[in-house]
């Protein structure tokens, strides 16, 4: 079944570190960009990151930009998001997608969610 | 406050057609594809448009998607009440090199 599953999430305290991963399956992971989408409770979605295929480019949201980071490993299929200096406003439901279009950025495939919550 | 501009909702009742509109600038949907996205409830969002007006496999034909300019809008005809959710337009902002959402729009089916 093709899907995307994320784990890595749960509580921590302002100002530490989380990781994030996303593991792929049943699909060429290794052509597709892609990206991290959060919903903090009660709120729309926000783009957080994006890497390309190969893992050359990288894009970030101003709110993340120099705290989080975003990686791959095409040889494991999966997708990560280095969480630094995390704080409260980061607390949300993060998601990874799958960059499905080719002429512009559209995510076709997305995972179930890890819940990321910062509190002291 | 978003890049992209969506009405908070809309309603109709079932069988009546809405749609929804994005309303951005010549940076985003003026010169980017823009894709539509349906989150039911508790739910991961999926994808419903993509490049304005295409639509994935085993998306029925009920749903459309339009962009004229800096504006894209998203129809849904013969609502249903399993259409109750949110709605976020998105597309890829060339000046600030970021993806962006709109707000998102609640329709309720009356």
């Amino acid at each position: 079944q093709v899907q995307l599953v994320e784990s890595g999430g749960g509580v921590v305290q302002p100002g530490r570190s989380l990781r994030l991963s996303c593991a792929a399956s049943v699909f060429t992971f290794s052509i597709n960009g892609m990206s991290w989408v959060r919903q903090a409770p009660g709120k729309g979605l926000e783009w957080v990151a994006f890497i390309s295929y190969d893992g050359s480019d990288q894009y970030y949201a101003d709110s993340v930009k120099g705290r989080f980071t975003i990686s791959r490993d095409n040889s494991k299929n999966t997708v990560f998001l280095q969480m630094n200096s995390l704080r409260a406003e980061d607390t949300a439901m993060y998601y990874c997608a799958r960059d499905y279009c080719t002429i512009t950025t559209c995510y076709d495939l997305w995972g179930q969610g890890t819940m990321v919550t910062v509190s002291s | 406050q978003s890049v992209l501009t969506q009405p908070p909702s809309v309603s109709a009742a079932p069988g009546q057609k809405v749609t929804i509109s994005c309303s951005g600038g010549s940076f985003n949907i003026g010169n980017n594809y823009v894709s539509w996205y349906q989150q039911l409830p508790a739910t991961a969002p999926k994808l419903l448009i993509y490049d304005n007006d295409k639509r994935p496999s085993g998306i029925p034909d009920r749903f459309s998607g339009s962009k004229s300019g800096t504006s894209a809008t998203l129809g849904i005809t013969g609502l249903q009440t399993g259409d109750e959710a949110d709605y976020y337009c998105g597309t890829w902002d060339s000046s600030l090199s970021v993806w962006v959402f709109g707000g998102g729009t609640k329709v309720t089916v009356l």
